[in-house]
Formats: C-alpha cells, structure tokens, sequence
C-alpha cells in the first residue's frame, strides 16, 4: 500500500521568514514517483516538482528547494524568504513508477503574513 | 500555453438528479484523470484513461461513469447525486499512458454543489 503523510496541517509564518514543508512516504515499491502540487486559495492544482526514486539529488528554483532521502522516505520542501503570495495548501504526492494514479498526502496549509 | 480546461466551473444540483462534466486535455495529452476533492481533504484518484481506454479505476462509486472520446475530451457522468457528492472534481492530463514519470497537469476543477 501507498502513503503520504504530510504531518503539519498548518503553518503560519511572517513574510521573509523560511519555512519547510515535510513530507513522508510508504511505498513497497523500489522505484516511483514524487511529486509536490500547490492549490492557492483560487483552487487550481498547480504543478511544482516531479522526483523519481533513482534521484536523490536535491534541487533548487529560485526560492524554492526539495530535499530528498530516501533512507528516511521523506521529500521536503523548503520556501526561502517567503511571500505572502506563497499562502496556499501544499500537497505532496506519490506514484509508482509504471501506475498512472497519484496518492496524495492530506496537504500542508500555509499562511505567509505580510 | 494552452493548459487543462473543464467546464462547467461550478455546477448545483439537487439530490438524485444528475451531472455530467467535461475535461479537455492539453493538446496532444492522450491520457486524462479525474480525481475528488472533499472540503478539506486531498484529492482521491477516481479513474484515468489512456488513448480512449479505461488505464485505471480507483474510488469511483458505481453510479459514476466516464469515459474518453476520439478528440480526447473526457466526461465524468454522475447519477443519483447524494450530498456526500458535493466536491471538487479535478481532471488532469498527461502525454504517455504508461509511467507517471509524464507529469500530470490539472485543471481549475469543477466545484459540484448538491442540495
């Protein structure tokens, strides 16, 4: 079976500060897919990050940045110097490498105060 | 770019009645998902087809049916609405049936209210 756990419900933090999202995972599969959506308060999934399980290599956009271990099962996600325009629910997912269907963790709600 | 288009954006409809939602997917996407979000909840997998096939099945209730046309276009028929009905539902699109290394893009979602 497929989990995601994202344990923070909420985060409030104020602009400027950087804030990490976690994320962890059960999969019995030895190679998948993670993934992180962000839904703003207008409702759209939008699409940030893809990593699969042959890649631990970290990554960084900009003032976005997603660290990967696999020992641990965890894909976290950092937002430096956040914005208020950050405020929205995070969601990070999974999905076995030859599946189609994603298992989405119950979302991250944060909250950037100007 | 063109992305994922659903319509209607928001729909209402009273118990045991029915609705029906559309999905176009990004051009040249030949796989679409739909998918259910409760209030508050995260987004649960209903079904996804590929080049016009049923690929997957997940959550989906028995009175829900869909299917994927010629031109891609997906549409989700819902029958006999009960209130627990009353979701988002995302549709989303991707290029390649096999491997979710394709990434899925989504939709605005369509808002079901029923009363």
């Amino acid at each position: 079976a497929q989990k995601v756990t994202q344990a923070q419900t909420e985060i409030s933090v104020v602009e400027k500060e950087d804030v990490t999202l976690d994320c962890v995972y059960e999969t019995r599969d030895t190679t998948y897919y993670l993934f992180w959506y962000k839904q703003p308060p207008s409702g759209e999934l939008v699409f940030l990050i893809r990593r699969n399980s042959f890649d631990e290599q970290n990554e960084i956009s900009g003032r976005y940045s997603w660290n990967f271990q696999k020992s641990t099962s965890s894909f976290n996600f950092t937002i430096t110097a956040s914005q208020v325009v950050d405020s929205a629910v995070y969601f990070c997912a999974l999905s076995p490498y030859y599946g189609q269907n994603f298992v989405f963790g119950p979302g991250t709600r944060l909250s950037v105060l100007p | 770019a063109a992305g994922v288009i659903q319509s209607p954006r928001h729909l209402i409809k009273e118990k045991r009645e029915t609705a029906t939602l559309k999905c176009y997917p990004i051009p040249r996407h030949d796989t679409v998902y739909w998918y259910q979000q409760g209030p508050g909840q995260d987004p649960q997998f209903l079904i996804s087809f590929y080049e016009k096939m049923q690929s997957d099945k997940g959550s989906i209730p028995d009175r829900f049916s869909a299917q994927q046309f010629s031109d891609y276009h997906s549409e989700l028929n819902m029958s006999s609405l009960e209130l627990g009905d009353s979701a988002l539902y995302f549709c989303a699109s991707s290029r390649g049936g096999q491997g979710s290394k394709n990434i899925q893009y989504f939709g605005a979602g369509t808002r079901l209210s029923v009363l």
